[in-house]
């Protein structure tokens, strides 16, 4: 059973629009949310988080909006550019583990 | 700073060998994690330490499946015997435990069996 779904298995976007990526997840226990970035033959990188006492949290070009209600999150990318192009995991914790549960990724082309 | 090391990267193996993934975590933390990256699942955790000790290993898929950190600077992922299915990457990761800090990967071990 997949707690953590990322439905958009990839998503192509021109470079200096918007790039949205989104995460759902199953579990109300959850209360910690990451994102990180992968680009081939290399490991996750940690980009950006949320508590569940935020709705949004900013950083550069990237924001991250947590819907407790419906139990989603999304990943925004603005400008978007060419370097972005990667692998995106939305990842969940519950408060008393240190255990992340990742989706299965969203693969992002951006181009010129 | 060193980050997360694995060694080897890439290995390569006949069906039935024993195969040895190594890990060493980033000074300082205290956290370790082994996962498993395949296309049908994605990132998959397989077992995770605190200070040395397991506290979860739900996510080891069998018993062929084991792993040791014998020092807070190093662990071990060892497969025995070895099934083509075991092909994935695997990652490590560290972090301090219990703390928000996210956790830190390493450029994982590809392993394929013949």
């Amino acid at each position: 059973d997949q707690q953590v779904k990322q439905n958009s298995p990839s998503l192509s976007v021109q470079e200096g629009r918007i790039s949205i990526l989104n995460c759902d997840y199953t579990n109300s226990m959850f209360d910690y949310f990451l994102w990180y970035k992968k680009y081939p033959a290399e490991g996750p990188t940690f980009l950006i988080s949320i508590s569940s006492i935020k709705d949004k949290n900013e950083d550069g070009r990237f924001t991250v909006f947590l819907n407790k209600s419906a139990k989603h999150l999304s990943l925004h990318i603005v400008p978007s550019q060419p370097g972005d192009s990667a692998v995106y995991f939305c990842a969940a914790r519950r408060g008393n583990t240190d255990k992340l549960i990742f989706g299965t990724g969203t693969r992002l082309q951006v181009f010129p | 700073d060193a980050g997360v090391i694995q060694s080897p990267r890439h290995e390569v193996t006949e069906m039935g060998q024993e195969v040895t993934l190594r890990c060493k975590p980033i000074s300082g933390h205290n956290s370790l994690f082994w996962y498993r990256q395949t296309m049908m699942r994605g990132l998959e955790l397989l077992i995770y330490f605190n200070n040395n000790v397991p506290i979860d290993d739900s996510g080891m898929p069998e018993d062929r499946f084991s792993a040791k950190m014998p020092n807070a600077s190093f662990s071990t992922l060892k497969i025995q015997p070895s099934e083509p299915r075991d092909s994935a990457v695997y990652f490590c990761a560290s972090s301090l435990q219990g703390s928000n800090q996210p956790q830190h990967f390493g450029d994982g071990t590809r392993l394929s069996i013949l």
